[in-house]
């Protein structure tokens, strides 16, 4: 069956650090990859998603490129800020009817 | 305009106590969810509705029962409620195969 990996966490960087979280998953055929982003108290929330091999997902100065070969969908960003503080969770979904599997969340700390 | 809204937001509730939580989504999306997170923020799916049809169906204990009124609704009902129920319940939607689900703010529930 489908599957995420992502390291866990917690993540603790100080402000304007590079971030990378990594995460690989396994699934059947070509699956869509996603990051959600969720602040404390609050639901998820969709952060970038990339729907092919080699497509680059980018919002927020967060990136994450889909690598087929490796299958992997690493987030990174180049200077977090405290804001940036969150859960993190990796995903697919492989088609089918809307089954999203999720890796178990980073939880990223950015201190000042 | 909330997209995906979920009533109540906290609910604290004796054992053995019957309760509902209710989700309406106006993006005219014809798939909704309901996801459970638990302490450790680890999210899993319970259910999935398409066109009112129960269609993902995870190991979950019968006393919780879903009802879609209509697509713009799925309502979460759980009987007999016990200590280990108490998590963060997430309603979502989405719209399509292997698109972006859309997820609601959570309801904070606790079995004391």
């Amino acid at each position: 069956g489908d599957s995420v990996t992502q390291m866990e966490g917690p993540v603790t960087l100080s402000e304007e650090a590079f971030l990378t979280i990594n995460c690989t998953y396994t699934a059947t055929g070509y699956p869509s990859l996603f990051w959600y982003v969720q602040y404390p108290g609050e639901g998820l929330q969709l952060l970038l998603k990339a729907t092919k091999a080699d497509d680059k997902g980018s919002n927020k100065g967060f990136e994450a490129t889909y690598r087929k070969e490796t299958t992997s969908f690493h987030l990174e960003k180049g200077s977090v800020q405290v804001s940036d503080s969150a859960v993190y969770f990796c995903a697919l979904n492989s088609g089918g009817y809307q089954k999203v599997t999720f890796g178990i969340g980073t939880k990223l700390q950015v201190i000042p | 305009d909330t997209a995906v809204s979920q009533t109540p937001k906290y609910l604290v509730t004796q054992m053995g106590n019957d309760k509902s939580i209710k989700c309406e989504q106006n993006l005219g999306h014809d798939t909704m969810y309901w996801y459970k997170q638990d302490s450790k923020k680890f999210l899993k799916i319970m259910f999935s509705y398409n066109n009112k049809e129960l269609i993902i169906n995870e190991t979950v204990p019968n006393r919780f029962s879903p009802k879609s009124p209509d697509k713009a609704h799925l309502n979460l009902h759980i009987n007999s409620l016990e200590l280990g129920d108490s998590a963060v319940y997430f309603c979502a939607s989405s719209h399509g195969q292997g698109v972006t689900i859309y997820f609601g703010e959570g309801s904070w529930l606790t079995v004391v």
